[in-house]
């Protein structure tokens, strides 16, 4: 059973930059599969941020493209996400997940798998 | 991008009583790639149904999801206790994937 549990600090200051750490066990991310991260402010929806197939393709929420990179350490089985000059509606609870993904074009399909999640809260 | 109307809001119903929850999105989802998930609080949420009608594994043959193009609909045909939660439809046919706003269902 692939386990995935996000990691990070809890409170960023405004105009830092967040970041947090998603480790996955059960699982080797270079063997295949789309890995995503998605957020939820406090009582609120759900929001898609970035997904990525190791080493064929990324993609990123366009709303917050110019903000967020995901990255990947194979060697440690885990990937991150760096997301820049946050603000307070940047505070959500933070989640990463494995997607299923399309055969051939590597494009990312429905969360199979969430991690429990990890709150930020942007505040000075 | 897609956006994904649910309805209703808040649904108040009984254990036992059936459940049919919809969503409308605003152009049509293509190859039905359509996700409903249930989340309880303070939890992550959990998929129940992809590709607009396919059970994901372990999921209770009571959650049963249909639908095409623009419309989709979750039903849960008897409510067990542990059934209430919301529900979010999720749209990955078009990027950027959207969800939903969620819908409630509650103990009436």
């Amino acid at each position: 059973q692939v386990q995935l549990q996000e990691s990070g600090p809890g409170l960023v200051k405004p105009s830092e930059t967040l970041s947090l750490t998603c480790a996955v066990a059960g699982y080797s991310i270079s063997d295949g599969y789309c890995w995503g991260w998605i957020r939820q402010p406090p009582g609120k929806g759900l929001e898609w941020i970035g997904s990525f197939y190791h080493s064929k393709s990324t993609y990123y929420n366009p709303s917050l493209k110019s903000r967020i990179a995901i990255s990947v350490d194979t060697s440690k089985n885990q990937f991150s996400l760096k997301l820049s000059s946050v603000t307070a509606a940047d505070t959500a609870v933070y989640y990463c997940a494995r997607q299923s993904f399309v055969w051939g074009t590597y494009r990312p399909l429905q969360f199979e798998f969430w991690g429990q999640g990890t709150l930020v809260t942007v505040s000075s | 991008e897609i956006v994904l109307t649910q309805s209703p809001g808040t649904l108040s119903l009984s254990p036992g009583e059936r459940a049919t929850l919809s969503c409308r999105a605003s152009q049509s989802v293509s190859s039905s790639y359509l996700a409903w998930y249930q989340q309880k609080p303070g939890q992550a949420p959990r998929l129940l149904i992809y590709g607009a009608s396919s059970r994901a594994t372990d999921i209770p043959d009571r959650f049963s999801g249909s639908g095409s193009g623009t419309d989709f609909t979750l039903t849960i045909s008897r409510l067990e206790p542990e059934d209430f939660a919301v529900y979010y439809c999720h749209q990955y046919g078009s990027s950027p994937c959207t969800f939903g706003h969620g819908t409630k269902v509650e103990v009436k």
